[in-house]
């Protein structure tokens, strides 16, 4: 167990639907980060929230929003589902400000848009 | 801008050798860090080893080894002594260390498959 859990596991849906994918970061991280990792585009950083503000935004589709919670665990909703939304969606968590910290990351939600 | 690459898109390996996989990168950051993840086919991301740009020697974890090369910006893994279990998608990552919104993002190459045989 690597300390970020991530619920659910599996996501099978239909194109059109909405979803939300929930991230716990490791005890005492405050900070939260959403990738996305599909064959073609290989790992793709979603969004960063830090103590519950948005810190960074990366290839994060207008469809999709996130928020980080008081309780610092944090929610990927997304919305009107297409095809190409298939693919393993990572939540990390770190320590932000330590020079030597790296990630940790969860196991991943596969999300599958039928 | 940032970039990683991993040219080398599958490696194959004898059990017991040792095997380098390759990873470059292009950052205009002064101060950055690298990292070393394995992803096996269940699918988790497994840190493996980080070296700072500051560090002068390079990083060690147990089989694991960082061939650092600042001049050169390159930051290749070498396992030794591979296993069975060594098999899986190997990823090089970066995260610029002094830079204000985006402190904390990790950049990714496209990852290199290892397989290790018997």
């Amino acid at each position: 167990d690597s300390g970020v859990t991530q619920t659910p596991k599996h996501l099978i849906t239909a194109t059109g639907q909405r979803v939300t994918l929930r991230c716990s970061p490791r005890s005492g991280d405050l900070s939260v980060y959403w990738y996305q990792q599909s064959l073609d585009q290989g790992l793709q950083f979603l969004i960063q929230y830090y103590n519950g503000e948005e810190r960074a935004k990366g290839n994060i589709l207008e469809r999709f929003s996130a928020q980080q919670f008081p309780d610092l665990h944090s929610e990927l909703n997304l919305s009107s589902l297409e095809l190409g939304d298939s693919a393993l969606y990572f939540c990390a968590s770190s320590a932000l400000g330590g020079r030597d910290y790296g990630y940790t990351f969860g196991s991943g939600t596969r999300l599958t848009v039928v | 801008a940032q970039k990683i690459t991993q040219t080398q898109p599958g490696m194959f390996v004898q059990e017991k050798e040792a095997v380098t996989l390759d990873c470059t990168y292009d950052t205009s950051d002064p101060s950055y860090g690298l990292f070393w993840y394995k992803q096996p086919s269940s699918g988790e991301m497994i840190f493996l080893i980080y070296q700072g740009s500051y560090d002068q020697q390079n990083a060690t974890e147990g089989r694991y080894s960082l061939n650092f090369q600042k001049a050169r910006k390159s930051a290749n893994l070498v396992i030794s002594a591979s296993q069975l279990g060594d098999s899986a998608m190997y990823f090089c990552a970066m995260r610029p260390l002094d830079r204000g919104s985006t402190l904390g993002r990790l950049y990714f190459g496209r990852g290199t498959q290892l397989t290790v045989w018997p």
